[in-house]
């Protein structure tokens, strides 16, 4: 069982707007804005989407936001595009003992 | 440009050692951490730990501690993950990347390591 919960699978057609969302603890998300996405195509390596809760990284599209409330934090993508079809992780700080603790992904299926 | 490139896959035996390496290159290596990630087959990310390479501090997740060693050799910009008795259960891909503050913005290609009888 993952540490921060994330739902399997959502889907939206092109040009549409989804969000996944990505629920911890108060001992995680709740308690720090230490929060990041992860963009993962098949076959690929992770790409950082978003970092400290809704920053993007440079050449990252704007289409991609992040945002937290509480103990969840979500990741919102709008317009869909095709290219968008992957799997998705949240990711978060822990404390000192835990560290770093990732959400079980979600995959993101444009129709 | 930042790069991190990881040694190539590995097929081992059930007891067996292995240590995969991650070289930086691109940036200043001893100044930002680098972590480990598994992805077993089919499933979700997972964080074992980091190391500071400019000091060799190391931090691993309680779910890693002692199953594996994370270590570097800051003259040759490298990053290594250990196993000194590998298990079935070790097959996954695994990924190294640098980490700044608490999240990861270079991520090596990945290493496979396939751990079969």
């Amino acid at each position: 069982q993952s540490a921060l919960t994330q739902p399997a699978s959502v889907s939206g057609s092109p040009g549409q707007s989804i969000t996944i969302s990505c629920t911890g603890t108060s001992s995680d998300v709740g308690s720090y804005n230490l929060v990041s996405w992860y963009q993962q195509h098949p076959g690929k390596a992770p790409k950082l989407m978003i970092y400290e809760v809704s920053k993007r990284p440079s050449g990252v599209s704007n289409r991609f936001s992040g945002s937290k409330s509480g103990n969840t934090a979500s990741l919102t993508i709008s317009g869909l595009q095709a290219e968008d079809e992957a799997d998705y992780y949240c990711c978060s700080y822990a404390g000192s003992s835990t560290y770093v603790v990732f959400g079980g992904g979600t995959k993101l299926t444009v129709l | 440009e930042v790069q991190l490139v990881q040694s190539g896959a590995e097929v081992k035996k059930p007891g067996e050692s292995l240590k995969i390496s991650c070289k930086g290159s691109g940036y200043s290596f001893t100044s930002y951490w680098i972590g480990w990630v598994r992805q077993m087959p089919g499933k979700g990310l997972e964080w074992m730990g980091i190391i500071y390479p400019g000091d060799s501090d190391t931090r691993y997740s309680p779910s890693f501690q002692g199953q594996v060693t994370i270590s570097a050799d800051k003259s040759i910009s490298t990053a290594y993950l250990q196993w000194s008795s590998l298990k079935a259960s070790d097959t996954a891909m695994y990924y190294c990347a640098r980490q700044i503050q608490l999240w990861y913005d270079y991520w090596g290609q990945g290493t496979l390591v396939t751990v079969s009888s």
